[in-house]
């Protein structure tokens, strides 16, 4: 079975400060991790994914597997990345059944 | 295209009432899936279907849901002789498979109150 534990339901931050929001899971194979964002009013959108190796919005994520992690960071917070965030795996190369996190809600402090 | 639709955005009902949503996906994406949200909680998945063949069910779907994209393109849920249990955000999605990269696009819920 796998699973996604986001240990944080809250976590604040100063803007410019740097934030981290943490991601472990569990999975027997080899999995695709992904970061989906919801800002308020608004759906939930997919904000990067390991595979892409990319940066968005200043937002990176490395996934570890000797952790078991995909912690998303990012240098420097601005208000603008206040929102629910949610760590979500599905098997590689597979993007059908997407297993979400329970999710974080950010707040970034003027 | 505005994206993934989803009617009604809320539906209050009676215990034991059926109730049935619906999901319009964006237009050539091929793929569309079905998630439930209850309070604090991330998605849970439900069902997905390639086209019109509904290829992966959870065992979250219990008898009384039922999942139907009879021409591979919008789809709908329905839920016999609903429980409190039910309430929930049920939010659609989907994608376009490009050798499985593909990204899912969700849409705005809809928000089931069973009284």
């Amino acid at each position: 079975a796998q699973r996604v534990t986001q240990p944080e339901k809250l976590l604040s931050v100063f803007k410019g400060a740097p934030v981290e929001l943490k991601c472990n899971y569990s999975y027997s194979g080899s999995p695709e991790l992904f970061w989906y964002v919801q800002y308020s009013r608004q759906r939930l959108q997919l904000l990067l994914r390991h595979i892409s190796r990319e940066s968005i919005k200043g937002f990176t994520a490395d996934l570890n597997k000797g952790e078991t992690s995909f912690h998303l960071k990012k240098p420097f917070a601005q208000e603008e990345d206040s929102a629910m965030y949610y760590c979500a795996l599905s098997p590689l190369g597979s993007a059908r059944q997407l297993t979400f996190g329970s999710g974080t809600q950010l707040t970034v402090l003027p | 295209d505005t994206g993934v639709s989803q009617n009604p955005r809320h539906k209050i009902t009676k215990r034991g009432q059926n109730v049935t949503f619906r999901c319009d996906p964006i237009s050539e994406h091929n793929r569309l899936y079905w998630y439930r949200q209850t309070l604090g909680q991330g998605p849970e998945f439900l069902t997905y279907f390639q086209n019109e063949a509904q290829l992966e069910k959870s065992r979250l779907l219990s008898d009384r849901f039922s999942a139907e994209r009879p021409k591979g393109s919008f789809s709908t849920l329905e839920i016999q002789r609903t429980e409190q249990g039910d309430s929930a955000m049920y939010l659609c999605a989907s994608s376009l498979d490009r050798d499985g990269a593909d990204t899912q696009y969700f849409g705005p819920g809809t928000r089931l109150t069973v009284l």
